[in-house]
């Protein structure tokens, strides 16, 4: 059962225009969420994240939102750009032990910035 | 910079084979973490240890152990690769007292024939 979901797998969109990645979740004992992008053969790099008792994180281009009565959060890009073109992932962090954490991840969107 | 380091980024191993996968990392993070990525799964934990010599089982463990000696050092062990082991797996560490970021390796590519 995921307990994050991302239910677009892919999404294409022209360069300079706004690019908006979705992500949904179950638990509610998640607090903090993360957004993570990935390039081919490389890891996972961190892009920008919120906590839970907020309901907007803003980073350049990149704004976060959390609507945690919907248990949905979303990511926009502005304006995308071709070296936007990657994987994306949503993450759900939540206390496991003590002060140690673990994230959950989604499955992944590949968004296509075309020139 | 935090580095995570793997110790191969591409590996082919035969059915029945051990694989073991080495992580390294030079921040002294105390948590560190075995993902594998799959298209349309996206990253699934295996393992994860909050501390030397300890380890605790993710969502995936089957046909896995890991082994944690040095703070700086997991390994994810195969113990009989086998086919559906085909993945890329990631590793990943982070700072104890409830922070929030993970940092990743660049990943191994492993292909069980």
């Amino acid at each position: 059962d995921q307990q994050v979901k991302q239910n677009s797998p892919s999404l294409s969109v022209q360069e300079g225009r706004i690019s908006i990645l979705n992500c949904d979740y179950t638990n509610s004992m998640f607090d903090y969420f993360l957004w993570y992008k990935k390039y081919p053969a490389e890891g996972p790099t961190f892009l920008i994240s919120i906590s839970s008792i907020k309901d907007k994180n803003e980073d350049g281009r990149f704004t976060v939102f959390l609507n945690k009565s919907a248990k949905h959060l979303s990511l926009h890009i502005v304006p995308s750009q071709p070296g936007d073109s990657a994987v994306y992932f949503c993450a759900a962090s939540v206390t496991v032990s003590g002060s140690a954490r673990q994230l959950t991840f989604g499955s992944g969107t590949q968004l296509t910035v075309l020139p | 910079d935090v580095k995570v380091t793997q110790s191969s980024r591409y590996l082919v191993k035969r059915t029945g084979e051990k694989v073991f996968l080495e992580c390294v990392q030079d921040m002294d993070h105390e948590n560190m973490f075995w993902y594998r990525q799959d298209p349309g799964l996206g990253l699934r934990l295996i393992y994860f240890s909050y501390d030397v010599k300890m380890k605790e089982k993710g969502d995936i463990p089957e046909g896995y152990s890991v082994s944690r000696e040095k703070k700086e050092r997991f390994s994810l062990i195969l113990e009989s690769a086998s086919t559906n082991q085909t993945s890329m797996y990631l590793c990943a560490s982070i700072e104890g007292g409830g922070a929030y970021e993970q940092y990743f390796g660049p990943g191994t590519r492993l292909t069980v024939t």
